[in-house]
């Protein structure tokens, strides 16, 4: 009962390097999120996906991109990371429709130095 | 004006009390609403959702939902230490994607 799996749980990368940020889900759910998390500023969207093969941009998409693998892999790349880049990172899915929750993973704690 | 606000808190109540949190919106058009509770260094977790005017209980939660008034609230009775958490409120507006507010501390003291 794995629900969303987000691989690292914690990540400290120096200033310009890259990282791929990897999240799955096993309940065929067609629509897939990328959340930022930062102190007092609450859950802010990056990109979301609404099915396999599309991808949109949310509220904060600079300095991202992402690729929506197949159905079940949603992944998160960061070029070249900056400091401001440091947050908590929760991917999320949920089914379609105005009354769906979104279901988190357990979100990776990103540090850039 | 933020599209989703609550307040930051922290909210303090004894136990047994009744914790309320409220949440108001700037977009008429908001469908659905949605509160998360979300423990320190851990992901958020639904706690219900509401959709319609009025009240939903599950428990000891209650969601209020008004929407003339564009505001939505959560009551938590008998309140526990274990309810102490941050609480988020999120909406949806116009299609399925949620637009979060910065959530509510709540402190649950015995």
């Amino acid at each position: 009962n794995a629900g969303v799996t987000q691989t690292p749980k914690f990540q400290v990368l120096k200033t310009g390097q890259s990282m791929t940020l990897q999240c799955a889900q096993d309940m065929n759910h067609n629509s897939m999120y990328w959340y930022r998390q930062d102190p007092g500023m609450g859950l802010r969207l990056i990109y979301y996906s609404a099915s396999e093969g599309t991808t949109d941009k949310g509220e904060v998409p600079n300095g991202y991109n992402v690729s929506r693998l197949n159905k079940r892999e949603f992944s998160l790349r960061l070029e070249s990371a900056a400091p401001s880049q440091t947050s908590v990172y929760f991917c999320a899915s949920s089914e379609e429709g105005f009354n769906s929750p979104l279901h988190f993973g357990n979100g990776t704690r990103l540090t850039v130095t | 004006q933020k599209e989703v606000e609550q307040n930051s808190g922290p909210l303090s109540v004894p136990e047994g009390a009744i914790a309320s949190l409220n949440c108001t919106y700037s977009d008429r058009g908001s469908q659905s609403f949605f509160w998360y509770r979300q423990y320190s260094g851990k992901s958020p977790e639904l706690i219900m959702f509401i959709y319609s005017n009025g009240d939903k209980e599950d428990g000891r939660f209650t969601a209020q939902l008004n929407k003339a008034s564009q505001y939505v609230s959560l009551l938590i009775r008998d309140s526990q230490p274990s309810d102490s958490a941050t609480y988020l409120c999120a909406v949806n507006k116009r299609s399925y994607i949620p637009t979060f507010g910065r959530g509510t501390s709540l402190i649950v003291h015995p």
